[in-house]
C-alpha cells in the first residue's frame, strides 16, 4: 500500500507569509495527488487536484506542484481565512485515496 | 449545485452495526463514484470506500471485512454499513462525490469535490 507523509505536521505563520507544505508518497504516484483544506468542525474542501490544477473558486494564492513522490502546496500570501489543516491525498493506487496525516497552519 | 447530507443514528452500541445514508440533492447520483470518509476525534481523515452508481465497490483493506457500501439510484442515496463496531469506530463520518477528470491523453484523475457536512457517530454502551 502507498503511504503518504506530510511535513511539517504543524507550523505557525503570520498573515502575508509565504507558506509551503510538503507531501511525500512511499512510491511514485505520478500526478495523482490532491490537496484539501479543513477548518475546525467543517468538512474538507478541495483545493488542488492532479497535483497542480486549481479547483474552481479557490483563490489563486494557492498552488500545487510536484510529481512522482514529492509534492508541494504553496500559499503565496497567507490570509486570515487560511488558518486550517491541510491534507494531501493520493488517487493513484487501487483501492486508492489514502490521505496524508495533515499539516496544521496556525497563527504566529 | 449538488449537495450531500449524511443521516443515521448518532449512537451505536459496541458489536452492533453502524448504518448511515447519504442523500444526494441538486443532481443525479448517476455517472459518478461516491465515497465514505471518517475522522476520529482529533485525528486525520481515513478513506472507508467508494461505490459507482452501477454498484461496483472498492474498500479500504483495513476495514474491508466489516464494510458494505450500497446505492439506491431510485432514491438518489448511497449507504454505509460497518459491522462489529468498537469505540475505535467513533468518528465524524463524511460522504463525498468523486469527480473524474480526463486528460487528452486519456489519463483519469479522481478527487472528492463535493462533501457532506458530516455526522458524528459515537460507539458506546
Amino acid at each position: 500500500d502507498i503511504q503518504m507523509t506530510q511535513s511539517p505536521s504543524s507550523l505557525s505563520a503570520s498573515v502575508g507569509d509565504r507558506v509551503t507544505i510538503t507531501c511525500r508518497a512511499s512510491q511514485s504516484i505520478s500526478s495523482y495527488l490532491n490537496w484539501y483544506q479543513q477548518k475546525p468542525g467543517k468538512a474538507p474542501k478541495l483545493l488542488i487536484y492532479a497535483a497542480s490544477s486549481l479547483q474552481s473558486g479557490v483563490p489563486s494564492r494557492f498552488s500545487g506542484s510536484g510529481s512522482g513522490t514529492d509534492f508541494t502546496l504553496t500559499i503565496s500570501s497567507l490570509q486570515p481565512e487560511d488558518f486550517a489543516t491541510y491534507y494531501c491525498q493520493q488517487s493513484y493506487s487501487t483501492p486508492g485515496f489514502t490521505f496524508g496525516p495533515g499539516t496544521k497552519v496556525d497563527i504566529k | 449545485q449538488v449537495q450531500l447530507q449524511e443521516s443515521g443514528p448518532g449512537l451505536v452500541k459496541p458489536s452492533e452495526t453502524l448504518s448511515l445514508t447519504c442523500t444526494v440533492s441538486g443532481g443525479s447520483i448517476s455517472s459518478y463514484y461516491w465515497s465514505w470518509i471518517r475522522q476520529p476525534p482529533g485525528k486525520g481523515l481515513e478513506w472507508i470506500g467508494y461505490i459507482y452508481y452501477s454498484g461496483s465497490t472498492n474498500y479500504n483493506p483495513s476495514l474491508k471485512s466489516r464494510v458494505t457500501i450500497s446505492v439506491d439510484t431510485s432514491k438518489n442515496q448511497f449507504s454505509l454499513k460497518l459491522s462489529s463496531v468498537t469505540a475505535a469506530d467513533t468518528a465524524v463520518y463524511y460522504c463525498a462525490r468523486i469527480h473524474g477528470y480526463s486528460t487528452q491523453l486519456g489519463y483519469y484523475y479522481y478527487y472528492m469535490d463535493v462533501w457532506g457536512k458530516g455526522t458524528t457517530v459515537t460507539v458506546s454502551s
